[in-house]
């Protein structure tokens, strides 16, 4: 069975500041790795979408890697803002097709101005 | 567009009683699934559709039914709900872009708490 593990649980950072949040898989056997934002009481967000072929994928101030043979994924967030403050979901996509995702228990990130 | 949109937002109910979790897309996509959202427990999948008339379950289906008469509506049934199904329930759709996976969308929730 797929687990997903993201460490850490909750980060708090100055305004402007890089940051890496981890993500680690036990199955490699995976067909893609999706990072989601979720702001309080709202729904999921898409973020970044990493086919198991590609290493990394870049969005703005973001950028996603994957290492598949090693089981883990990092999102790194460029010059931190107090907007980018949310919970981030790391999801492994697996099944015939990749519909079924297994999901992290998520990183809650505070950005102080 | 409107997305995906979950009816109701919030919901409470007592043990025993039955509802129904409302899911519509309109973004003609194939594929819709179910998850529930508890704390320190991550979202996990309850059902899932690959298309109409298709559907199976996922980690977590019991207490649960779901059909897909229609491409654009995924409802969740509960026939007899439990204090153990307090949680958010989310809904998603997504569909397959040759070669490039699939990115899942996701509607806004519904709270339901059960008494």
């Amino acid at each position: 069975k797929q687990e997903v593990t993201q460490i850490p649980a909750a980060l708090s950072v100055p305004e402007g500041e890089n940051l890496v949040l981890n993500c680690s898989f036990t199955d490699s056997a995976i067909y893609n790795l999706q990072w989601f934002r979720q702001d309080p009481g709202k729904g999921l967000t898409s973020l970044l979408l990493i086919q198991s072929s590609q290493r990394e994928q870049t969005s703005g101030r973001l950028n996603a890697s994957l290492d598949k043979s090693s089981g883990r994924s990092t999102l790194y967030i460029a010059a931190s803002q107090p907007g980018d403050s949310a919970t981030y979901l790391c999801a492994v996509g697996s099944g015939a097709g990749s519909y079924q995702l297994t999901f992290g228990k998520g990183t809650k990130l505070s950005v102080i101005p | 567009n409107a997305g995906v949109t979950q009816t109701p937002k919030f919901q409470v109910l007592k043990t025993g009683q039955s509802m129904t979790l409302q899911c519509a897309q309109d973004m003609n996509h194939e594929y819709m699934s179910w998850y529930r959202q508890d704390p320190g427990m991550g979202l996990r999948l309850i059902h899932y559709s690959v298309g109409a008339g298709i559907t199976d379950q996922g980690e977590v289906p019991n207490g649960y039914n779901v059909s897909r008469s229609t491409t654009e509506d995924f409802p969740l049934r509960l026939l007899s709900a439990a204090p153990s199904q307090t949680s958010v329930y989310f809904c998603a759709s997504s569909y397959s872009r040759q070669g490039r996976g699939n990115i899942q969308y996701f509607g806004a929730g519904t709270r339901l708490s059960v008494l």
